[in-house]
């Protein structure tokens, strides 16, 4: 069975500090692991795909790696608008959708 | 370029009653996934369509059910309501089946008294 673990479940940061949310994923055949936003009353937002370990993708302040074991989100220098929960989720060899684990939180204060 | 829409955005429901909710994909998207969002379980996969049948489906009981019309859209029905079934019922649509990328809609927020 496929899991998915983020850490911490929220996060507290001052304008302009940088931080990383971590995703720790156990799966059998990764096809993918994903990084969503979800901003309050909408939906998830479609952030970063990765598929195999060492691979890295950017957006903004934002910057997505990956391990075999593990991923991380990485937010430098962030504002305001970055507050959001952030999800991560993983597409196995399996046929059941995508395993998504619980968020992290972020708050950005002014 | 619309998104995905879902609708009703909100209802209430009381115990042992049935809801059907509504999902239009975005245009030219043929898979149709749905998914329940609670704060305890956060999102688990409830099923998926493409081209008008199931592809997939999670573990949930067979009081969920779904199917998808020959113009993409879906629906979700839920029967004999129970407490635990409120939550934020998401749609998600993407070109292929299986696809990566999901695009999701704002969800309907059902509440079961």
């Amino acid at each position: 069975e496929d899991q998915v673990t983020q850490s911490p479940e929220a996060l507290r940061l001052q304008e302009g500090e940088s931080s990383s949310l971590n995703c720790s994923y156990t799966v059998s055949g990764l096809r993918g692991l994903f990084w969503y936003r979800q901003d309050p009353g909408k939906g998830p937002e479609f952030l970063f795909t990765l598929y195999s370990a060492g691979e890295e993708k950017e957006k903004e302040r934002l910057k997505a790696t990956l391990t075999k074991k593990e991923s991380f989100l990485h937010i430098t220098a962030p504002k305001p608008e970055d507050s959001a929960t952030y999800l991560c989720a993983v597409r196995g060899g399996g046929a059941d959708g995508l395993t998504f684990g619980k968020g992290t939180h972020l708050i950005i204060q002014p | 370029k619309a998104g995905v829409t879902q609708t009703p955005r909100y209802l209430i429901k009381t115990r042992g009653q049935q809801v059907t909710l509504s999902c239009s994909p975005i245009s030219g998207h043929r898979s149709v996934s749905w998914y329940q969002q609670t704060p305890g379980q956060g999102l688990q996969f409830l099923f998926e369509y493409f081209s008008e049948t199931q592809r997939n489906k999670g573990n949930f009981p067979g009081r969920f059910s779904g199917r998808q019309f020959s113009n993409s859209r879906s629906e979700m029905n839920v029967s004999t309501l129970e407490l635990g079934d409120s939550a934020l019922y998401l749609c998600a649509s993407s070109l292929g089946a299986g696809a990566n990328v999901l695009t999701f809609g704002a969800g309907s927020r059902l509440t079961v008294l």
